[in-house]
């Protein structure tokens, strides 16, 4: 079956960077897009960007343009996301999924806190 | 960027009884592009409906989503107890992807 299994909790202080995972399986990897997308509390969920595993191509919401880089490893069947440059504001939860006309597979979530 | 408006915010409800969801775009998702989620507290958001009208695998025929453009639905025909939770549509039509602000079914 596919699942997508996400690295776990991070506590970052303001200023650092944190790299999250997302190891898929249950499918080609290199098939579906993967995209990243978090979702702070009492916020709506927000879309980051997302990559072609086949080719390494990626994109990337505005909000994160220059701070965000989203890679894979095709042969561990695992996408990266890391953000740099940290405020409180990135303190969310932090999901992959996979696309295909809607997200219906998901990871189980990393949680990022930055605090001081 | 297409922005989404769910309403109601909450929608408070009996078991058995019948919910509309409404997702409203700022722009014309001319390719229905349009999903619909459903997400309880800890979890991971679930994929109900795809492209405005497609069940997802696994989910039951109680779900339905219509509409077209600009206007889309959620029907719950009967709620069952775990359907009680937040329910919010996306738009995958253009990037950026946005999502609504969700609408809140909870017990009456």
């Amino acid at each position: 079956q596919v699942q997508l299994v996400q690295s776990g909790a991070e506590m970052k202080k303001p200023g650092a960077s944190v790299r999250l995972s997302c190891r898929a399986s249950g499918y080609t990897f290199t098939t579906y897009a993967i995209h990243w997308l978090r979702q702070a509390p009492g916020q709506r969920l927000e879309w980051m960007g997302w990559i072609n595993p086949d080719d390494g191509e990626s994109k990337y919401s505005e909000s994160v343009q220059g701070r965000m880089t989203i890679t894979r490893d095709t042969s561990a069947t695992t996408s990266y996301m890391e953000l740099r440059s940290l405020t409180s504001d990135d303190s969310a939860m932090y999901f992959c999924a996979r696309a295909s006309g809607g997200y219906h597979y998901w990871g189980q979530g990393s949680q990022v806190t930055v605090s001081s | 960027e297409i922005v989404l408006t769910q309403s109601p915010d909450t929608l408070s409800l009996s078991p058995g009884e019948r919910a509309t969801l409404s997702c409203r775009a700022s722009q014309s998702l001319s390719t229905n592009y349009l999903a619909w989620y459903l997400q309880k507290p800890g979890q991971a958001p679930r994929l109900l409906i795809y492209g405005s009208s497609n069940r997802a695998t696994g989910i039951p025929d109680r779900f339905s989503g219509s509409g077209s453009g600009t206007d889309f639905t959620l029907t719950i025909s009967r709620l069952e107890p775990e359907d009680f939770a937040v329910y919010f549509c996306q738009q995958y039509y253009k990037l950026p992807l946005t999502f609504g602000g969700g609408t809140k079914v909870d017990i009456k």
